[in-house]
């Protein structure tokens, strides 16, 4: 049971245009998700995040948008750049459990990035 | 970047053998974490720790044991490897619960 979910394996875009992100869940209990960005050899960075008390966040070229009744975020990067090019993963976590949450993280399959120049 | 080293980093190993994955962090957060990542399945959580001594299991737990006798050591043991095991296999740290969890480098691990 896939609770967080990726449905783009992969997604080709080219430098200085918007490459937006998709991400569905389905536990209605997870009230905090983030993104992490993740290079060959390399662990995941984390990237950006967002409580469910927002509906957008924005860092930078990085704003998430979350759509709660849909149960669906999207991360959008503007403009894109070469160096954007790696595996994006969403992960979700139901903090509002507090200690029973221990902030566990589900993610998403993840998502190659191409930023072609 | 978070003071997190994983050691190995790439470990070849045969079936049936024991194997402990080590993670060693330097920032003192209280919660640590192992996960593994294969391709179509993102990353899973395996064990984790909420305190020295504390640990509890996560999604894909059999197979694995865990260890976490002082703040700044989590270990990760295969006690009979197999070759569903052979993964990339990551720790973690947060400072509390709902906080941001930062990764190590990850260890390439190969079961033959």
């Amino acid at each position: 049971d896939q609770q967080v979910k990726q449905n783009s394996p992969s997604l080709s875009v080219q430098e200085g245009r918007i490459s937006i992100l998709n991400c569905d869940y389905t536990n209605s209990m997870f009230d905090y998700f983030l993104w992490y960005k993740k290079y060959p050899a390399e662990g995941p960075t984390f990237l950006i995040s967002i409580s469910s008390i927002k509906d957008k966040n924005e860092d930078g070229r990085f704003t998430v948008f979350l759509n709660k009744s849909a149960k669906h975020l999207s991360l959008h990067i503007v403009p894109s750049q070469p160096g954007d090019s790696a595996v994006y993963f969403c992960a979700a976590s139901a903090i509002s459990l507090g200690g029973t949450s221990y902030g566990k993280l589900t993610f998403g399959q993840g998502t190659i990035l191409t930023v072609h120049p | 970047d978070a003071g997190i080293t994983q050691s190995p980093r790439h470990k070849v190993t045969e079936t049936g053998t024991p194997v402990t994955l080590r993670c060693h962090q330097t920032e003192n957060h209280r919660y640590m974490y192992w996960y593994r990542q294969d391709p179509g399945h993102g990353l899973r959580l395996i064990h984790y720790s909420y305190g020295v001594k504390d640990t509890d299991k996560g999604e894909v737990s059999d197979g694995y044991s865990v260890s976490r006798s002082k703040t700044e050591d989590f270990l990760l043991t295969l006690e009979s490897a197999t070759s569903s095991q052979t993964s990339v296999y990551f720790c973690a740290i947060s400072g509390g619960g709902g906080e941001t969890q930062y990764f190590g480098p990850g260890t390439r691990l190969l079961v033959l």
